[in-house]
């Protein structure tokens, strides 16, 4: 079993869509959780950490259920510039080692 | 602002030659990584260090070594390059004391390397 899992997509939704994006993660000792965008032929950057009670960014809320064990991600009103692969990140049991998700891909069509 | 460079974007290396690849950080990190990006394989890690001259197999090391003789850079290196090393690579750096559970890593811009 994978340490993390994405639903790879593609997901192609309308602008100004509500998407959201999961991932489940099996190592139940995992403390860090991170959503990372990457866009394409580019190095991934860090788009917010997941905390346990839940975070805002603007439109971006991530979600974290440790009984569950997976993190989410949801965008709201979708821009053409959110387009991109989000990558799931949950770190290694020790040290400051993290484990990346493949990633989901999103286009934002006009 | 926070940096990581690597020094080259795009490389081309014919079979069995040695491959140097070289990332720098300007954070002060204590931690440096180097990962390679494949489509449906995602990241994984080839090797990381946690100080200077200090260095650890990641996930995946065969066919490569390290060094890290400064602080500031970590070396990636293809002793005898195949074509199945042609691949993404990315460096990454974090800090030891703790931020990285906040900010996780700081990734360089990659290199694209191709082996034929």
């Amino acid at each position: 079993r994978k340490e993390v899992e994405q639903d790879p997509g593609p997901f192609n939704v309308p602008e100004g869509a509500t998407v959201a994006f999961n991932c489940t993660y099996s190592n139940s000792a995992s403390q860090s959780f991170f959503w990372y965008r990457q866009d394409c032929r580019k190095e991934p950057k860090l788009l917010m950490s997941v905390y346990s009670s839940g975070n805002e960014d603007g439109r971006f809320t991530a979600q974290l259920n440790r009984a569950s064990q997976y993190i989410s991600l949801l965008i709201r009103d979708s821009k053409l510039s959110d387009s991109a692969t989000y990558l799931c990140v949950v770190n290694k049991r020790t040290g400051n080692q993290f484990y990346f998700g493949t990633g989901t891909s999103l286009t934002v069509i006009p | 602002d926070v940096k990581v460079t690597q020094s080259s974007r795009y490389l081309v290396k014919r079979t069995g030659e040695k491959v140097f690849l070289e990332c720098v950080q300007d954070m002060d990190h204590e931690n440096m990584f180097w990962y390679r990006q494949d489509p449906g394989l995602g990241l994984r890690l080839i090797y990381f260090s946690y100080d200077v001259k200090m260095k650890e197999k990641g996930d995946i090391p065969e066919g490569y070594s390290v060094s890290r003789e400064k602080k500031e850079r970590f070396s990636l290196i293809l002793e005898s390059a195949s074509t199945n090393q042609t691949s993404m690579y990315l460096c990454a750096s974090s800090s030891a004391w703790g931020t990285a559970s906040n900010y996780g890593y700081t990734f360089g811009s990659g290199t694209r390397l191709t082996v034929v």
